[in-house]
């Protein structure tokens, strides 16, 4: 299995404001997702990151607002630009296990924008 | 696009009943499909991995049936403490390796 530190692990932050969520991986994994969970609901893809080359976003979902890097086989971090309350959310960092079959996730940010 | 469908959205039940939670999905064409448990305010654990090709997995008091071909999985829960209590949600893999989650069933399990 693999395991992922995320950090921070909530935050509150102002509107206009930019947060920085990191996602730490123990093995190096090809393929790194970010996903969004609004109160309430369930998990919606936002992108993909694979190393060396530019993330894949999914509809709904730009670059402008959650720049997303991927410098190595291990990290990743997902910004959060330019903030409102609509962002709040849980955020979470997910990997495919060795062999490209199990995903695993990391803890979550509970991020709260006021 | 998958459309994951989960029921029921909740349920609750005494201590030591068999949990029976359904996932429908309407894309066929699935790599494999995993069956997660989320405590509140926190993030996924995996459960169950079933692959594409099998019928049946299981792990514990946990058992997962899949039915590709119609688009369905059953998570069954045998003999259910309080530690059970949480949201389970189905999560069907396309070939592009991404993950399509349900709204998922929030399950209270009563001492």
């Amino acid at each position: 299995s693999a395991v992922i530190s995320q950090k921070p692990s909530r935050d509150i932050c102002q509107r206009g404001t930019s947060l920085t969520i990191q996602c730490q991986v123990d093995s190096q994994v090809t393929m790194m997702f970010w996903y969004r969970q609004q109160p309430g609901q369930s998990l919606t893809l936002i992108a993909t990151a694979n190393q060396g080359s530019e993330a894949t976003y999914e509809s709904g979902f730009v670059i402008d607002k959650f720049p997303i890097s991927r410098p190595n086989l291990t990290f990743s971090t997902l910004t959060v630009s330019n903030m409102s309350p609509e962002d709040s959310s849980i955020y979470l960092c997910s990997v495919q296990g060795p062999g490209g079959t199990e995903a695993f996730f990391g803890q979550g940010t509970r991020l709260t924008v006021v | 696009k998958q459309e994951v469908t989960q029921i029921p959205a909740a349920l609750s039940v005494p201590e030591g009943e068999n949990l029976v939670l359904n996932c429908s999905f309407t894309d066929s064409a699935i790599y494999n499909l995993q069956w997660f448990r989320q405590d509140p305010g926190k993030g996924l654990t995996s459960l169950l991995l079933i692959q594409s090709s099998q019928r049946e997995q299981t792990s514990g008091r946990l058992n997962a049936s899949l039915d590709k071909s119609s688009g369905r999985s059953t998570l069954y829960i045998a003999a259910s403490q309080p530690g059970d209590s949480a949201t389970y949600l189905c999560a069907p893999r396309s070939n592009d390796y991404k993950l399509s989650f349900g709204a998922g069933t929030t399950v209270t399990v009563r001492a």
